[in-house]
């Protein structure tokens, strides 16, 4: 156990909708990053959060977006979805710095159809 | 900019069994390496960490070493056991990210 929990776990929406991922970052962490894992692929980074601000982003397009909140958990945005963006959506958090751990939470498997 | 490499793809031995996973990237100027474990459609469980400055880490079976100047990383892993079976990814960080490989899927047989 890392102590990184995402929701939901697991669902499905409609192409042209929009959805909500959350994730709690472990207890001291305060930095959160997203990555979008497609099916057999490594996972590709969408962007981290330190201090409630956007601390570096990915080749994501702007429908991407994120929030921090003050306790450091993490919601991640994703505007008028598309078939591509089935993936599983990975939360990692760690202190801020170069040489530090990530952890990783379960994921969340979104399926658009 | 920064890519990584994992071979083989994939890999089958039987129980008992040493191994090496091998990583390599294109880029020597990384924060650290850190190698993760990744069960079927679950998230990722962090097996070692190297720093940069570092060459090697140990953590019960597995060693992991990191040669930064010629930009490779091995994963040693010894007396393989079924439960070993998981798909091994390495991750470079670089500035605010990790890049990742596409993985090594081992699977040890009984």
């Amino acid at each position: 156990e890392t102590g990184v929990t995402q929701s939901p776990t697991h669902l499905i929406k409609t192409r042209g909708q929009q959805v909500t991922l959350r994730c709690s970052s472990q207890s001291g962490h305060n930095t959160v990053s997203w990555y979008q894992q497609a099916l057999g692929q490594g996972p590709q980074f969408i962007f981290q959060y330190y201090r409630e601000e956007e601390n570096g982003r990915g080749n994501f397009p702007p429908r991407f977006s994120g929030l921090q909140f003050p306790n450091y958990s993490s919601e991640l945005n994703v505007n008028a979805l598309e078939l591509d963006d089935s993936a599983l959506y990975l939360c990692a958090s760690s202190l801020i710095g170069e040489g530090t751990e990530a952890f990783f939470g379960q994921g969340t498997r979104l399926t658009v159809v | 900019k920064q890519e990584v490499t994992q071979i083989p793809a994939a890999l089958s031995v039987p129980e008992g069994e040493n191994l090496v996973l091998n990583c390599s990237f294109t880029d020597s100027a990384i924060y650290n390496l850190q190698w993760f474990r990744q069960d079927p459609g679950k998230g990722l469980t962090s097996l070692l960490l190297i720093q940069s400055s570092q060459r090697e880490q140990t953590s019960g079976r597995l060693n992991a070493s990191l040669d930064k100047s010629s930009g490779r990383s091995t994963l040693y892993i010894a007396a393989s056991q079924p439960g070993d079976s998981a798909t091994y990814l390495c991750a470079v960080k670089s500035f605010n990210k990790f890049y990742f490989g596409s993985g090594t899927k081992l699977n040890v047989k009984p």
